[in-house]
């Protein structure tokens, strides 16, 4: 079966520091991946998806960049944090040409 | 464009009664609908899924919602609360463009007293 996994589940991170957030699957091959972000009392909001290796498109410009240098890995980063960028950061897959998502366990980060 | 409009933000029931989550949907093609659930601190779990087939879609946990193409509605049914449901809950839109991407509604908090 299929598992995806996020770590890490919470990070604590001053103003000003880089960000690292990953997220693998396990039990599939070629699958979309992507990140959302949750704030406070709101919905998600799509940040990136990718459909292979090396593909990413951007849904909303910001201080975020993504990358997959495997199939089945998805990461996240920043090169220098805003209090803005705080959330409930999650990653989720599906088999290409399927539209149901599966979502990992997320990531709680706090920028201080 | 697709959007999704969750009409209430929080729905307090009492254990045993019904539950009606609202959701109502605005898309240029023929839409897929979802039902997630999460609980605190946790990812999101799918709950039931409507995509053309029977307009009355059955999900997990007695979960149930039926597609209304002439109200443009998706409203999630309980026929009896349990305070295992307490939990945010998420109705999405999902286009039929390549991309597959899904379009969240803000969510609807649900509290079950007991």
């Amino acid at each position: 079966s299929q598992t995806i996994h996020q770590w890490p589940a919470t990070l604590v991170q001053p103003v000003g520091s880089p960000l690292s957030l990953e997220c693998t699957v396990e039990g599939t091959s070629n699958p979309n991946l992507y990140w959302y972000r949750q704030a406070a009392g709101r919905g998600l909001q799509l940040l990136f998806y990718s459909v292979g290796i090396g593909q990413i498109s951007s849904e909303v410009p910001q201080n975020l960049s993504a990358s997959r240098p495997q199939d089945r890995q998805f990461i996240l980063s920043s090169k220098k944090l805003l209090l803005s960028d705080s959330g409930f950061y999650l990653c989720a897959w599906s088999v290409q040409g399927w539209n149901i998502q599966y979502f990992g366990a997320g990531t709680r980060l706090s920028v201080l | 464009a697709q959007s999704v409009t969750q009409l209430d933000s929080h729905v307090s029931v009492s254990e045993g009664t019904p539950v009606l989550l609202r959701c109502n949907y605005s898309s240029s093609y023929s839409p897929s609908l979802f039902w997630y659930v999460q609980h605190p601190n946790k990812g999101l779990q799918l709950l039931l899924k409507y995509t053309s087939a029977a307009t009355l879609v059955k999900g997990i946990n007695g979960f149930e919602a039926e597609f209304k193409k002439s109200e443009t509605s998706f409203h999630l049914t309980k026929p009896s609360a349990h305070m295992s449901d307490a939990a945010e809950y998420f109705c999405v839109v999902s286009s039929d463009t390549g991309r597959r991407a899904l379009t969240f509604g803000s969510g609807t908090r649900l509290q079950v007293q007991p």
